[in-house]
């Protein structure tokens, strides 16, 4: 069975960093890129960027592009997102999904369950 | 810029046949492939559609995607409503530089 298990809720402070991850399992992890998509309340979704795990070939969305790192660990099946100098419009959930390939083309099939960000002071 | 717009929510009773439109602007919707997936509270995203009309397995044959080319808009076909298929429903693309686009997400309500 395909599942991607994401670390659980984090609480910052405006300025912090911070690193969440995605755990893919039931198939082989390097074959699939794995995408981010955040959804904050009253914005809906918004994708984040991409990442192969193959090879850690990434792609940022536009908006998020020098605000977030995305990477991976193929060696754990792993994939992370890291959130720099947050802000207090960065509370969102947080998800990680597997795309179908071809990549552009075809959408996410399996999602995480979600990692809730909250910034406050 | 392409971009997708939905309904901000729908509502129906249970056995009657719900249709969740996700309307292109900016751009052909037929472009580049629509998936639907569903939003449950406290639950994991779950695709419904793929590919415009593709279903993935283990999703009920209640559920099916088109598209039309002269409204420029794709569509989600829920049969036979049930109170399980509560949720929030969101339409996704992609536009002309490759970026996921989503559309704002429909709220269903099951009467």
């Amino acid at each position: 069975e395909v599942q991607l298990v994401q670390s659980g809720a984090e609480v910052r402070k405006p300025g912090e960093s911070l690193k969440i991850s995605c755990k893919g399992s039931g198939y082989t992890f390097s074959n699939f890129w794995i995408a981010w998509v955040r959804q904050v309340p009253g914005k809906g979704l918004e994708w984040m960027g991409i990442i192969d795990p193959s090879d850690s070939d990434t792609r940022y969305s536009p908006s998020f592009r020098g605000q977030v790192s995305i990477s991976v660990d193929k060696s754990i099946n792993t994939a992370f997102l890291q959130l720099r100098s947050l802000k207090s419009s960065d509370t969102g959930i947080y998800y990680c999904s597997r795309l179908r390939p071809p990549i552009w083309a075809s959408g996410s099939d399996y999602w995480g369950q979600g990692t809730l960000v909250t910034v406050a002071s | 810029n392409f971009m997708l717009t939905q309904p901000h929510s729908v509502s129906e009773f249970p056995g009657k046949t719900v249709i969740i439109s996700c309307t292109g602007s900016g751009g052909s919707i037929a472009s580049n492939y629509v998936q639907w997936y569903q939003w449950r509270p406290g639950s994991a995203p779950t695709t419904m559609i793929f590919d415009n009309n593709q279903r993935p397995s283990g999703v009920p044959d209640r559920f099916s995607g088109s598209i039309d080319s002269s409204s420029n808009s794709a569509s989600l076909i829920i049969s036979g409503l049930k109170t399980e298929d509560e949720a929030d429903y969101y339409c996704q693309s992609y536009d002309d530089s490759n970026h996921m686009i989503f559309g704002g997400g429909t709220k269903l309500t099951v009467l």
